[in-house]
């Protein structure tokens, strides 16, 4: 079974660039939720992905944006970044299903990506 | 705004020491996980309860929902170096909350 894998690991980007940061869930899993987590502080949910859908929302601007693929890979989109996006970027996947809530059960965390922008 | 505060920020103890750790809110949560997180990796689920008053152990681990599903502790008994990481609460209302985290160290 392989886990939850993220890429790249590290990134360094200027104010006002893009950057897509790429998430392979583990096999069997149809969900992906990204993660904010700036340093010293607990992650804060961006968004969930169930089957290739957008299936809620944390309070990110719309200039953060996503994808999910057939194959339930994701990606994350960053626009005009900022100096505040410095911070690891989270992933997770699950099995979960679409309904009035966002699914948060029995969630598989990758590595992250460590994005510093200057 | 919903926060979950935790406590104590830090902890450093010696082995064999027991601990607890402290997730509070004003907020009522449907769920409360408890995750840790060591450096350079995700968080990994520890575990997830639902009912006020719940208690759930997993080997030296204790996790205690709060009655009004507000708040929750981990105790933990007899602590070991491998026990050494972040440990972050995260509870579930439309979205998932997570904690500012406690940073534990077992030194041996």
């Amino acid at each position: 079974e392989t886990g939850v894998t993220q890429s790249p690991t590290h990134l360094i980007k200027t104010r006002g660039q893009q950057v897509t940061l790429r998430c392979s869930s583990q096999s069997g899993h149809n969900t992906v939720s990204w993660y904010q987590q700036a340093l010293g502080q607990g992650p804060q949910f961006i968004f969930q992905y169930y089957r290739e859908e957008e299936n809620g929302r944390g309070n990110f601007p719309p200039r953060f944006s996503g994808l999910q693929f057939p194959n339930y890979s994701s990606e994350l989109n960053v626009n005009a970044l900022e100096l505040d996006d410095s911070a690891l970027y989270l992933c997770a996947s699950s099995l979960g299903g679409r309904g009035p809530k966002i699914w948060f059960y029995e969630q598989y965390f990758g590595p992250g990506t460590r994005l510093t922008v200057t | 705004t919903q926060l979950l505060e935790q406590s104590p920020q830090f902890l450093s103890i010696q082995e064999g020491e027991n601990l607890t750790v402290y997730c509070n809110s004003s907020s009522v949560f449907s769920s409360l996980q408890w995750y840790r997180q060591e450096p350079g990796e995700g968080p990994v689920l520890l575990v997830t309860v639902v009912t006020g008053g719940e208690v759930k152990k997993l080997k030296r681990l204790t996790f205690q929902f709060g009655d009004a599903r507000k708040d929750s502790s981990l105790h933990i008994t007899a602590a070991q170096p491998g026990d050494t990481g972040l440990y972050l609460c995260a509870g579930e209302t439309d979205k998932l909350i997570f904690g500012t985290g406690t940073r534990l160290q077992v030194f041996p």
